[in-house]
């Protein structure tokens, strides 16, 4: 099975939160991100947590880490327009250079 | 700073053609990474390089596909010959070497193969 599981779709109204989860295997896992790719666009890093974390917050974006069930989840409150996107999660490891293993991506379609 | 910067934006070409994408890392940053995103493999890590030498192309799906870094400044990755497969977009990325985070894309290129 992949790496770095996440469902691929995420429907929300504007004005509410989203909450875009993502679940990892490698428990050796040393920070855990999360990317947004805009259409036509690459992926931007929005934040990354490191493992030792059990939460980030950072403006609009919260972000929880489970340990114990391998599990990253992203919350936006306040969803805009602005904010659909595909949404990727990652992992990596120290003694892989680091270099980020991805998710599929959710998309996120926020609508009126 | 430009960003990473990746040419041409697009490609259309003909199976059979040899295809050569194009990428200018952020100066300052030794490690580039080319990638390829497709709706049915998702975000796949072709190759990438520290201080221009490549490190690990395990991720180069056939002999077709080849990728260099003459300098600090600049990579190719070229396919000879194309095939329709092959249509996607093509990521370059690069970062400090080591570094945790601080991983910049490229806007791509869309491949077209015909």
């Amino acid at each position: 099975g992949e790496d770095v599981e996440q469902s691929l779709f995420l429907s929300v109204r504007e004005g509410d939160s989203s909450v875009i989860n993502c679940t990892y295997t490698d428990s050796s896992s040393t920070y855990l991100y999360w990317y947004k790719q805009e259409p036509g666009a690459g992926l931007q890093l929005l934040t990354y947590i490191f493992s030792n974390m059990d939460m980030k917050q950072d403006q609009r974006l919260t972000v929880l880490l489970n340990k114990k069930d391998k599990h990253l989840s992203l919350r936006i409150a306040d969803t805009q327009t602005g904010d659909s996107a595909i949404y990727f999660c990652a992992e990596s490891i120290s003694g892989g250079s680091y270099i980020p293993t991805f998710g599929r991506g959710t998309s996120l379609i926020v609508h009126p | 700073d430009a960003g990473v910067i990746q040419s041409p934006r697009h490609e259309v070409t003909e199976m059979g053609q040899e295809v050569t994408l194009r990428c200018k890392p952020i100066s300052g940053h030794n490690s580039l990474f080319w990638y390829r995103q497709t709706m049915m493999r998702g975000l796949e890590l072709l190759i990438y390089f520290n201080n221009n030498v490549p490190i690990d192309d395990s991720g180069m799906p056939e002999d077709r596909f080849s990728a260099k870094m003459p300098n600090a400044s600049f990579s190719t990755l070229k396919i000879q010959p194309s095939e329709p497969r092959d249509s996607a977009v093509y990521f370059c990325a690069s970062r400090h070497q080591d570094r945790a985070y601080g991983y910049t894309f490229g806007s791509g290129t869309r491949l077209t193969v015909v």
